[in-house]
């Protein structure tokens, strides 16, 4: 079975720019987590949602932030305009609420310069 | 107050020996209870789960939950270098009728040296 898929690995923009990462879960997981880690701060959870909707948004540090989950199977984090204190890795988690476990993509190192 | 707390660390044992990982949490709502490992430059993945007072083992990994001291802890045996990880704590708050979010600590950084 395929894992929770974050295709792009590294990320690199400008100051400024708009950023979108992108998250596939696992298939059949109704719950979908986003995550920042950075050495100083550890990791952060910034957002879920469970069946589509969000549930929890009170980690998305400022409104230069927004996630989406347009359908079961797809989900983006948006950071509009980016700052270079944004640079971290990005990890996206999926869960079934059945086993209550989440399980965790390989993560985008995004840096912004 | 910070939700999790894990024994800072680094914590540094022989090949062979036990590592004792340590969690305490503050919330006495939290019902499931998680063990993570995260390789440098990796994304952290799911070691042990455990629910219910008591002591859980998985092959060489023991997890131990006291709900009463809010404790719970993970005991390596016969450790190797692959051990060499961050271990992370993280406990889950139901929220309503939702599964809730996981609280992760800082991690506890064991190095295993042959």
């Amino acid at each position: 079975d395929a894992g929770v898929i974050q295709s792009t690995r590294h990320e690199v923009t400008e100051m400024g720019q708009e950023v979108t990462l992108r998250c596939k879960p696992i298939s059949g997981h109704d719950y979908l987590f986003w995550y920042r880690q950075t050495m100083m701060r550890g990791l952060e959870l910034l957002i879920y949602f469970n069946n589509n909707v969000p549930i929890d948004d009170s980690g998305m540090p400022e409104d230069r932030f927004s996630a989406k989950m347009p359908n079961a199977s797809f989900s983006t984090l948006k950071i509009q305009p980016s700052e270079p204190r944004d640079s971290a890795v990005y990890f996206c988690a999926s869960a079934d609420s059945s086993y209550n476990e989440q399980f965790f993509g390989p993560g985008t190192r995004l840096t912004v310069l | 107050q910070k939700e999790v707390e894990q024994n800072s660390g680094p914590l540094s044992v022989p090949e062979g020996a036990i590592a004792s990982l340590n969690c305490t949490y503050s919330d006495r709502g939290s019902q499931s209870f998680f063990w993570y490992r995260q390789y440098s430059g990796k994304s952290p993945e799911l070691i042990m789960s455990i629910y219910s007072n008591g002591d859980k083992e998985d092959g060489r990994f023991t997890a131990q939950l006291n709900k009463a001291s809010k404790y719970v802890s993970l005991l390596i045996r016969d450790s190797q270098p692959s051990d060499s990880a961050t271990y992370l704590c993280a406990v889950n708050i139901p929220r309503g009728s939702t599964l809730g979010r996981l609280y992760f600590g800082r991690g506890t950084q064991l190095t295993v040296w042959p």
